[in-house]
């Protein structure tokens, strides 16, 4: 079965500092990996989704991920954060078809003056 | 505005009760989800539905029960079997089933025991 990774269970960053967070899946083919974030006490948004072909993914918000085959990795990134940007962020992995996502357990980033 | 509407924001369960948490999206999605979230848990799937009268278990059924009678709706109910409920409950939804697609979530549901 397959199953994500978020080794980082809280991040702080300063503002305008760059930002990478992690994720690690587990699973035989070439998954469909997502990144989703969530303000406290509110739903998840998309920020970026992968399913094939270029292995840089741009997002909503200034947002990027890079699917690693070789390391079975989709870490997020973002050249400089803003304050806004405070929110937990989730990774989600599925296979092809109906079987609905598998999410990781969260990493909450804390963005700093 | 078209989207997805959990309510009630807040509820309190008593010692043997059941509850019934309501979704409702306008988005004439066919998919729809019930995830479960606790602190450093990340989100469990606990039900999803790809079509009207139709549903399937996830993760963590076990003490919830859904039905699915409509497209709009997807109401969750959380029995006194489940005895462990305390958490925040979200919603989603799909324009279809399928890993691919991307998903809507309400703005969720933070169930107490009294």
């Amino acid at each position: 079965a397959q199953s994500v990774t978020q080794p980082d269970i809280h991040i702080t960053v300063s503002e305008g500092a760059s930002l990478e967070l992690r994720c690690n899946y587990s699973y035989g083919a070439t998954p469909y990996l997502f990144w989703y974030v969530q303000s406290p006490g509110q739903g998840l948004q998309l920020l970026l989704k992968y399913f094939s072909g270029d292995t840089l993914v741009q997002g909503i918000k200034g947002f990027e991920a890079e699917f690693k085959r070789s390391q079975s990795s989709f870490n997020l990134r973002k050249p400089s954060v803003h304050w806004s940007d405070a929110a937990e962020y989730f990774c989600a992995v599925g296979p092809s078809g109906n079987t609905p996502l598998v999410f990781g357990k969260g990493t909450r980033l804390s963005v700093i003056a | 505005d078209g989207g997805i509407t959990q309510s009630p924001k807040y509820l309190f369960r008593k010692e043997g009760q059941n509850v019934t948490l309501s979704c409702e999206q306008n988005l004439n999605h066919d998919a729809m989800y019930w995830y479960r979230q606790d602190p450093g848990q990340g989100l469990r799937l606990i039900y999803y539905s790809q079509i009207v009268n139709d549903f399937q278990k996830g993760d963590i059924a076990e003490g919830y029960s859904v039905s699915r009678e409509k497209k709009e709706s997807f109401p969750l109910t959380v029995t006194s079997a489940q005895k462990n409920p305390t958490a925040f409950y979200l919603c989603a939804s799909s324009i279809a089933a399928g890993t691919n697609e991307k998903l809507f979530f309400g703005s969720g549901t933070q169930l107490s025991v009294l």
